[in-house]
């Protein structure tokens, strides 16, 4: 199966900062089938990104994400109050679908 | 709109069997599969299953295979996922997800169901 390893696993930034999460697998992701996940506390997870670069509906655009094969990364442009969670990268083109181990994204 | 609603919280002793449900509305139930997806406490999460509404058909986690297995009523539009022989690991909070069949991600999720594996 393939490994992602994101990082870094905890990330400390302030509301209008920049914050930029990486992603890399354990090897190269068809058809770039990589998606961004964030997750609140207590919450299910909310997808941002899919195919590597694609906003899902209602992801403001100061999400975006880039990257192919084996690296990909996720960037959030000004931080608000509200993004501050976890943030978890998942393939999905090969099976079984996997996810990395998040991080975490705190004031 | 689309809902996905799950039972409740689960409390078993080691060794027994849980079987959780999702009850999919707000849209046509044999069109996205059904995956499942686990998160243990102050952990990542974790691909577990999916089900195909429309003909059944199953996959399953490699490291699960053998004790999950994941079925549907479409009379229902409910798909259920049982997990047997449960051991302290199994601790976890189970979500159900919608398969978008455009993009091939999950758009809609439950709730989450907690599932305690405790003696």
């Amino acid at each position: 199966e393939i490994v992602l390893t994101q990082s870094p696993g905890t990330l400390s930034l302030s509301p209008g900062e920049r914050a930029t999460l990486s992603c890399r697998a354990s090897q190269s992701i068809s058809s770039n089938y990589l998606a961004w996940y964030q997750q609140k506390h207590g919450q299910a997870p909310r997808l941002l990104i899919y195919g590597a670069s694609n906003r899902a509906t209602g992801i403001p655009d100061t999400f975006s994400g880039s990257g192919s094969g084996t690296d990909f990364t996720l960037t959030i442009s000004r931080l608000e109050p509200d993004d501050f969670a976890i943030y978890y990268c998942q393939q999905y083109g090969s099976s079984p679908r996997t996810f990395g181990q998040g991080t975490k994204l705190e004031i | 709109q689309v809902q996905l609603v799950q039972s409740g919280a689960e409390l078993k002793k080691p060794g027994a069997s849980v079987k959780v449900s999702c009850k999919a509305s707000g849209y046509t139930f044999t069109s996205n599969f059904i995956h499942w997806v686990r998160q243990a406490p102050g952990q990542g999460l974790e691909w577990v299953a999916f089900i195909g509404p429309s003909d059944g058909s199953t996959k399953y986690a490699p490291r699960l295979q053998g004790r999950v297995t994941v079925s549907r009523d479409t009379s229902t539009t409910t798909v259920y996922m049982e997990l047997s022989s449960l051991t302290s690991e199994d601790t976890a909070v189970y979500y159900c997800t919608r398969r978008n069949g455009q993009t091939q991600n999950f758009d809609y999720w439950g709730q989450g169901t907690l599932v305690t594996v405790s003696s």
